[in-house]
């Protein structure tokens, strides 16, 4: 079945910092490609998506580049602030016969320091 | 446009008993999802309605879990009765159609005693 790996947390940075965390994917078929979000007491916010090979997705900073060859979806921040602490995960969106049916990683913590 | 609407946020009760959870998607949504997620992981799709059909409910441990949308709007999501294990979030999310992204609402946070 499908499954979603990202590398474990919690991941803790100083602000302004580059941030990578690591998602690799197994699925059959071309699933489309998520990152969400999710802020303490809060639920998931979508953060970007990818639904092709080579995509890019972008938001607030952020950027993921879906990679068939590797299958991976790695998020990237150029320089992280304080405010983007907060649970990230990556999923992967497959067709299950009548709809689609999002397949999340374990999430990984980020933690940003002054 | 407004969010996903849960209640309660919070619950407590003692192993046996019975709980409910309520969600509202967001108007015009068609496509409704119950997750559980527990401490540490990310989140398990319980089952998923469109409009007021289920789609998919493979992961619903059918003996103790029920779910209905009968007006095809709103949902609640029971459990009958509750197990230790059975503690997490439950969270609510709805999609315009079934191939559009996901909307979370803010979930309902369930300990079990």
């Amino acid at each position: 079945g499908d499954s979603v790996t990202q590398m474990e947390g919690p991941v803790t940075l100083s602000e302004e910092a580059f941030l990578t965390i690591n998602c690799t994917y197994t699925a059959t078929g071309y699933p489309s490609l998520f990152w969400y979000v999710q802020y303490p007491g809060e639920g998931l916010q979508l953060l970007l998506k990818a639904t092709k090979a080579d995509d890019k997705g972008s938001n607030k900073g952020f950027e993921a580049t879906y990679r068939k060859e590797t299958t991976s979806f790695h998020l990237e921040k150029g320089s992280v602030q304080v405010s983007d602490s907060a649970v990230y995960f990556c999923a992967l969106s497959g067709f299950t016969g009548g709809g689609n049916k999002l397949t999340f990683g374990t999430g990984t913590q980020l933690k940003v320091e002054l | 446009e407004a969010g996903v609407a849960q209640s309660p946020r919070y619950k407590i009760i003692e192993k046996r008993q019975s709980v409910a959870f309520w969600c509202n998607p967001i108007s015009g949504h068609a496509t409704l999802y119950w997750y559980q997620q527990i401490l540490g992981q990310g989140p398990k799709l319980l089952i998923q309605f469109q409009n007021n059909g289920v789609v998919d409910d493979s992961q619903l441990p059918k003996d103790r879990f029920s779910a209905e949308r009968l007006k095809g709007v709103d949902s609640t999501l029971k459990i009958q009765p509750a197990k230790l294990e059975d503690s997490a979030v439950y969270l609510c999310a709805s999609s315009r159609y079934s191939n559009q992204p996901q909307h979370f609402g803010d979930g309902t946070r369930l300990s079990i005693l």
